[in-house]
């Protein structure tokens, strides 16, 4: 399995108060992936990042940031939680950001706002 | 219309049994396919890559029709074990990569 630790594994936080959620990889890839899973919803894209400091949005960015200050960790942060943010958070690598490269997750981070 | 759709199942089999799911995709500049199966509060996990030609992998075989854009996903003698949701998944070039999950197809096999 591909060296991809999230945490924490669960939360559950006030809505308005900050969450910052961590993803930590071994693997040295370059790109990095925060998704949200629902139920009724594919997975969906929060933001990625194809490098140190390089970040992007996503289809869902609203009310989310990101960080990567080190090749092996990609933070997500939640500045005032609402309960529509509360799901199920999975980070994800890829080798390349190329159509052939699947996407390895990490095990996720369930989060709840009350 | 979403751009990945599934048939969200649940299928119930026995076990011994062969199942086939479908997926189909709305864009025609999609490059790379992909089955991943994802376990109860788990994390989705890579089955296969679905290539052109058809590709099979021990009791697992994917098909590609680019002509009709679906992918198919056949399992044969089932196993208990393969009860999980299953995960088609697409990915385009739309300036920059994008991949695109569907909802998943839920599958229980029974004794």
């Amino acid at each position: 399995d591909a060296g991809i630790t999230q945490s924490p594994r669960h939360k559950v936080t006030e809505t308005g108060t900050p969450v910052t959620l961590r993803c930590h990889q071994t693997e040295n890839h370059r790109y990095m992936y925060w998704y949200r899973q629902d139920p009724g919803h594919g997975l969906r894209l929060i933001h990625y990042s194809y490098g140190v400091k390089d970040t992007d949005k996503g289809e869902v960015s609203d009310g989310y940031s990101v960080s990567r200050s080190k090749t092996e960790d990609f933070l997500l942060t939640l500045e005032s939680a609402t309960s529509s943010q509360t799901s199920v958070y999975f980070c994800a690598i890829s080798e390349s950001g190329g159509a052939g490269s699947p996407l390895h997750f990490g095990n996720g981070t369930r989060l709840t706002v009350t | 219309r979403k751009e990945v759709e599934q048939d969200p199942g649940p299928f119930n089999v026995p076990e011994g049994a062969t199942v086939a799911f479908n997926c189909t995709y709305s864009n025609s500049a999609s490059q790379s396919f992909f089955w991943y199966r994802q376990d109860c509060r788990k994390e989705p996990k890579l089955l296969m890559s679905v290539y052109s030609s058809g590709n099979e992998d021990g009791r697992f075989t994917a098909q590609l029709n680019r002509a009709s854009q679906y992918i198919s996903l056949l399992i044969r003698d089932s196993k208990l074990s393969d009860s999980a949701t299953y995960l088609c998944v697409v990915t385009l070039n739309t300036g920059g990569f994008k991949t695109i999950f569907g909802a998943g197809t839920r599958l229980f096999v029974k004794a």
